[in-house]
């Protein structure tokens, strides 16, 4: 099975930063890597897919970038909407496994 | 719209089984595959299982194979999850997910029905 690592678990940072979260496979899945975004008690809501490939309606100061085994989601300059928990996935092979989350915070 | 409704959950003792539904609208089920992800509140999400469009592959995580069945019937637009010997780790927010727009990722999701198995 494949596995997905992220970093970090958890991040703090204010409003118009940039931050960068990592997700790290435990072996190449070429470009089937998509990020998710949950905030809560919400159910999680797609925000890129195929590395680098932002989901309509998702806002541009999001982006992805990487292949095979290492890959990175990056948020621009943060609002305060994109406080929440993000989660990387594989879907190259069944399972379909997920990283363990980054939760963002507010400093 | 596009929207997955699921129902089906609640509490049941250890051993026992539940059958999860999800009700789907606002596009052509039958075209997708489809999906159910479940997650500890206040922990990760898991992927459980998925279903091909016509119903003839399957698979499973291997935490549940051979206690859960995942099937659907495109006449209704449902997915269902039927979930035998159930166990405390089963416990659980299960949502259901499907890969509508393009293959690969799940863009629509439900707002999830939750699982206990506790005596």
């Amino acid at each position: 099975d494949i596995q997905l690592t992220q970093s970090p678990s958890s991040l703090s940072a204010s409003v118009g930063d940039r931050v960068t979260i990592t997700c790290r496979a435990s072996q190449s899945i070429g470009t089937y890597l998509n990020w998710y975004q949950q905030r809560p008690g919400k159910a999680p809501n797609l925000q890129i897919y195929a590395v680098s490939h932002l989901q309509t309606g998702v806002p541009s100061r999001f982006s992805g970038s990487g292949s095979a085994t290492d890959f990175t989601l990056t948020i621009s300059s943060l609002q305060p909407e994109d406080f929440a928990t993000y989660y990387c996935q594989q879907s190259y092979r069944p399972p379909y496994s997920f990283g363990q989350g980054t939760k963002l915070e507010i400093k | 719209e596009v929207q997955l409704v699921e129902s089906g959950g609640g509490l049941v003792q250890p051993g026992g089984s539940l059958r999860l539904s999800c009700a789907a609208s606002g596009f052509t089920f039958s075209s997708s595959w489809m999906h159910w992800v479940r997650q500890v509140p206040g922990k990760g999400l898991v992927w459980v299982s998925r279903i091909s469009r016509g119903g003839d592959i399957t698979n499973y995580a291997d935490s549940v194979k051979g206690r859960f069945t995942i099937s659907r019937d495109n006449a209704k637009n449902t997915l269902y999850l039927q979930m035998n010997s159930l166990r405390g780790d089963d416990t659980a927010l299960y949502f259901c997910a499907g890969e509508v727009g393009a293959p690969g990722h799940f863009d629509y999701w439900g707002q999830g029905t939750l699982v206990t198995a506790s005596s």
